[in-house]
């Protein structure tokens, strides 16, 4: 099956650090991918839409000049959390779509948590 | 409008069944089951469209109700493996795609 890779797997930073987290498509081309945020004992949450090659579409709520996304190619999707702080913690989930699959189906990467101090 | 799964938690002995609702307020064109372990991101189970075709694990079960905008999976003689968080993930038939997981429901399996 199609797989998602994320990187890395777990990030501590300091406030006002920012940080990235990239997401690939090992195996298959994604013209989109998803950004999910998880705070513990709750649902994945959508944050933004990731479109290569144009402006990510970001949800309600969600600041897009804090949580910049760049989906340079089709291939690979970056997040970055900008002057993170402690309640940016929580646990970042990527997914991509396979276009050559079936029936929208989805493909997470495993996950990058986030922890700020 | 996040799909409303019920119930919230439930749980079983090893070898009883389940049933876990997911609900939406709107039109669907298809529902993802995923079931998520502690600090590990979603593993899918099944997919349902619209229009009958599904796709999943053979010892998982589940309904798509298009009408009700409903979706339940079947969990039958459950073992201590099945214990996790079970999201139903839509895809609505209005508008852009964009995927929304459900509320959530939390099965633990005792032995």
């Amino acid at each position: 099956g199609a797989v998602v890779s994320q990187h890395p797997s777990w990030v501590i930073c300091k406030s006002g650090t920012s940080v990235k987290i990239e997401c690939r498509s090992l195996d298959f081309q994604a013209t989109t991918m998803f950004w999910y945020r998880q705070f513990p004992k709750q649902s994945l949450m959508l944050m933004a839409t990731s479109n290569e090659g144009s402006k990510a579409t970001y949800e309600q709520g969600v600041e897009k000049d804090k949580f910049l996304i760049n989906h340079a190619s089709l291939t690979l999707s970056t997040l970055t959390v900008t002057s993170a702080h402690p309640e940016d913690s929580s646990f970042y989930i990527c997914s991509a779509r396979d276009l050559g699959g079936w029936a929208y189906e989805q493909y997470f990467g495993p996950g990058t948590r986030l922890t700020v101090t | 409008q996040q799909p409303v799964q019920s119930p919230q938690a439930v749980i079983l002995r090893e070898g009883e069944d389940a049933v876990i609702n997911c609900s939406s307020s709107k039109a669907l064109y298809s529902v993802h089951w995923y079931r998520q372990k502690h600090g590990e991101a979603p593993v899918f189970l099944m997919i349902l469209l619209k229009g009958g075709e599904q796709k999943g694990h053979e010892k998982i079960s589940a309904s798509f109700n298009e009408k009700k905008q409903q979706s339940s999976l079947y969990l039958t003689a459950s073992q201590l493996s099945y214990s996790g968080t079970y999201f139903c993930g839509t895809v609505s038939t209005s508008g852009t795609y964009k995927y929304i997981f459900g509320t959530g429901t939390r099965l633990k399996v005792l032995a």
